[in-house]
């Protein structure tokens, strides 16, 4: 299975700050990585698929960027509406496989 | 706008059968390129694919559930279903249904699937 390390598993920050979020995966995976939201009793939200693509109806202050086997999820300028756990996972092959999640704080 | 909706008892008893539906409105399954999947999440914890299911019939299964886990759809329905068998403790979690909608990436020539909507979930405890 490939492995999706993602870190922080934490992380405290305030309205206006710009955040970084990483997952490494275990081998390549030709940016078949996607980025979910998560808040308290919902699914998660899908923000991006392709390590960099945008899904539709999502803000542009998320983005996503590739390196390698290290993937990376960025907001520009958090809102209040931001704060929830993050996921990154990968399609590349079966089975289908999660970082552990990063609670975004304020 | 395509939306999905889970079903099924909350309460399955140890060593019996976990049965799930997930009901999808929007559009017809068997028109779309799509993989079908089932997540679930233990209350507090990260989440785990547990399988998909392509309107043929193919499926893949987590290897760490294969043993126990059986999905299938009903195109004519507009559905699609989940059957864990031989339940314990440790299969209490909410469980998701999501659709995995297709695309093409142009950089390597492949079509790749992610999963683009969830229904809302549905707890499942399992408890005598």
């Amino acid at each position: 299975d490939i492995q999706m390390t993602q870190s922080p598993s934490s992380l405290s920050a305030s309205v206006g700050d710009r955040v970084t979020i990483a997952c490494r995966a275990t081998q390549g995976m030709r940016n078949s990585v996607a980025w979910y939201q998560q808040k308290p009793r919902q699914a998660p939200k899908v923000l991006l698929y392709g390590a960099s693509k945008l899904e539709s109806g999502v803000p542009s202050r998320f983005s996503g960027s590739a390196s390698g086997t290290e993937y990376t999820l960025t907001i520009s300028s958090l809102q209040p509406e931001d704060f929830a756990t993050y996921y990154c996972q990968q399609y590349y092959r079966t089975p289908y496989t999660f970082g552990q999640g990063t609670k975004l704080e304020i | 706008q395509v939306q999905l909706q889970e079903s099924g008892p909350g309460l399955v008893k140890p060593s019996e059968t976990l049965s799930l539906t997930c009901a999808v409105s929007g559009g017809p399954m068997s028109s779309s390129s799509n993989y079908w999947s089932w997540i679930r999440q233990p209350a507090g914890q990260g989440l785990e694919w547990i399988g998909r299911i392509y309107v043929s019939g193919t499926t893949h299964y987590n290897p760490s559930l294969q043993s126990r886990v059986t999905i299938s759809i009903d195109p004519s329905k507009n559905q699609f279903s989940l059957s864990l068998r031989s339940v314990t403790a440790a299969d209490t979690a909410v469980y998701y249904c999501a659709r995995n909608a297709e695309y093409y990436e142009s950089s390597d020539y492949k079509y790749y699937y992610y999963m683009d909507v969830w229904g809302k979930g549905t707890t499942v405890t399992v408890s005598s």
